[in-house]
């Protein structure tokens, strides 16, 4: 298996653009996480999806952020309008079973200047 | 209330001695799970090892060993024979409830192996 897989791995962005960021989660997982990683504030839980249905997006800063799973092989994040303050690594995770921990995808580093 | 307190931001260890990575967690839920992650230089976060609240025994996998302590809320992370490879950011994470949901992590402790 390819593991999870997250596009583009860098984006550079003016403050305003919209941003999308996608995950394809590996095959048969039926839990997908999007989480956020900076210094300041370490790892973040935005939202996760329980066989592509959100179960808590209490993560998600505010309204500027979305994230839909149309089905079990894509997600997707978007941040509209983005914001400097909106730069981190945005890691996406899935797993499916309870005794083992997640695989995380190689990570989207968002840089909004 | 931090629900994971991970108190060494960095350790040093010279290669091929132990070391142990304290993690401690606050939870009323008596079903959990406890997890270490590797973060190494790259970026990419590699699960390491995971312990259920009702495991009676420690964990084990290869080098990595988890300390469990259920009354005193600890997990701490072993590893033996220190590599060069092992310098790295770990970050222990917690799972309450029966589900494979969402987790919590400590803000992480940085190792360094010396040679």
């Amino acid at each position: 298996d390819a593991g999870v897989i997250q596009s583009p791995r860098h984006e550079v962005t003016e403050m305003g653009q919209e941003v999308t960021l996608r995950c394809k989660p590996i095959s048969g997982h039926d839990y997908l996480f999007w989480y956020r990683q900076t210094m300041m504030r370490g790892l973040e839980l935005l939202i996760y999806f329980n066989n592509n249905v959100p179960i808590d997006d209490s993560g998600m800063p505010e309204d500027r952020f979305s994230a839909k799973m149309p089905n079990a092989s894509f997600s997707t994040l978007k941040i509209q309008p983005s914001e400097p303050r909106d730069s981190a690594v945005y890691f996406c995770a899935s797993s499916f079973v309870r005794h083992y921990g997640y695989t995380f995808g190689s990570g989207t580093r968002l840089t909004v200047v | 209330a931090q629900k994971i307190t991970q108190t060494q931001p960095g350790m040093f260890v010279q290669e091929k001695e132990a070391v142990t990575l304290d993690c401690t967690y606050d939870t009323s839920d008596p079903s959990y799970g406890l997890f270490w992650y590797k973060q190494p230089s790259s970026g990419e976060m590699i699960f390491l090892i995971y312990q259920g609240s009702y495991d009676q025994q420690n964990a084990t996998e290869g080098r990595y060993s988890l300390n469990f302590q259920k009354a005193r809320k600890s997990a701490n992370l072993v590893i033996s024979a220190s590599q060069l490879g092992d310098s790295a950011m770990y970050f222990c994470a917690m799972r309450e409830g029966r589900g494979a949901g969402k987790s919590t992590f400590g803000d992480g402790t940085t190792l360094t192996v010396k040679p």
